[in-house]
């Protein structure tokens, strides 16, 4: 059993649909992070929340909108996507002291969202 | 900025055999962290290690071993007697700072490792 866990695994859905990606990390973490895996490129962070709040939107469309509620929790809501956004969204947890990296920072992650977008 | 290179794109090797994955970098900062991470066909990124840029030893975990060379600015992961099991995509990464001040992770493209029967 993985300490962080994602909802659903696979998506399919059509351009005018709505949905929402869920993810929830049992290690005790008080930051979370969405990052984007399409084929062929790096991975790219597209959302960062320390202690429940947004610190970092690395350019990402609107349609995109994510949602932290809790230290446990993150969400991505989804409307109006483009087939280009078809990825694996991968969701991550870490331990966060202030003044930047240190030594106790390292980021696991979820198994990720496969969506596909027609 | 930070950047991390795998040349490799795809190795494929027979099983038992010895692979080297690559891993160069590139950062400005004085105090910096690298990291290695698996991703099997189930999609999960599984952490591997974790090297402080203090810290050259080199690092050996069964069958998994680490080199890392600050002078040429490189990270690279040894696979000894390779199994099946270890076929992945391979991704070395590097602690990194986003604009606004977070941290983040700064991947390379990866490397898929294909270890045949």
């Amino acid at each position: 059993e993985t300490g962080v866990t994602q909802t659903p695994r696979h998506l399919v859905m059509g351009m005018t649909n709505k949905k929402s990606l869920k993810c929830e990390q049992h290690l005790g973490h008080n930051a979370m992070y969405w990052y984007k895996q399409s084929a062929k490129k790096p991975l790219e962070l597209m959302f960062v929340y320390n202690f429940k709040e947004q610190t970092e939107n690395n350019s990402v469309p609107s349609r995109f909108s994510p949602e932290c509620p809790n230290s446990s929790h993150l969400f991505l809501h989804l409307h109006t996507l483009q087939p280009e956004d078809s990825a694996l969204y991968l969701c991550a947890s870490s331990q966060n002291l202030a003044g930047g990296w240190g030594e106790r920072e390292t980021q696991y992650f979820g198994p990720g969202t496969r969506l596909l977008v027609l | 900025a930070q950047k991390v290179t795998q040349a490799q794109t795809e190795i494929s090797v027979v099983e038992k055999e010895d692979v080297t994955l690559d891993c160069v970098y590139e950062t400005r900062d004085t105090t910096y962290y690298l990291f290695w991470y698996k991703q099997p066909p189930s999609g999960e990124l599984v952490f591997l290690i974790r090297r402080n840029s203090f810290d050259e030893q080199n690092e050996i975990s069964g069958r998994y071993s680490w080199n890392f060379q600050k002078s040429t600015s490189s990270f690279n992961f040894t696979i000894t007697a390779s199994q099946v099991v270890d076929s992945a995509v391979y991704f070395c990464a590097l602690s990194g700072h986003t604009q606004g001040g977070s941290e983040k992770l700064v991947f390379g493209k990866g490397t898929k490792l294909t270890v045949n029967p």
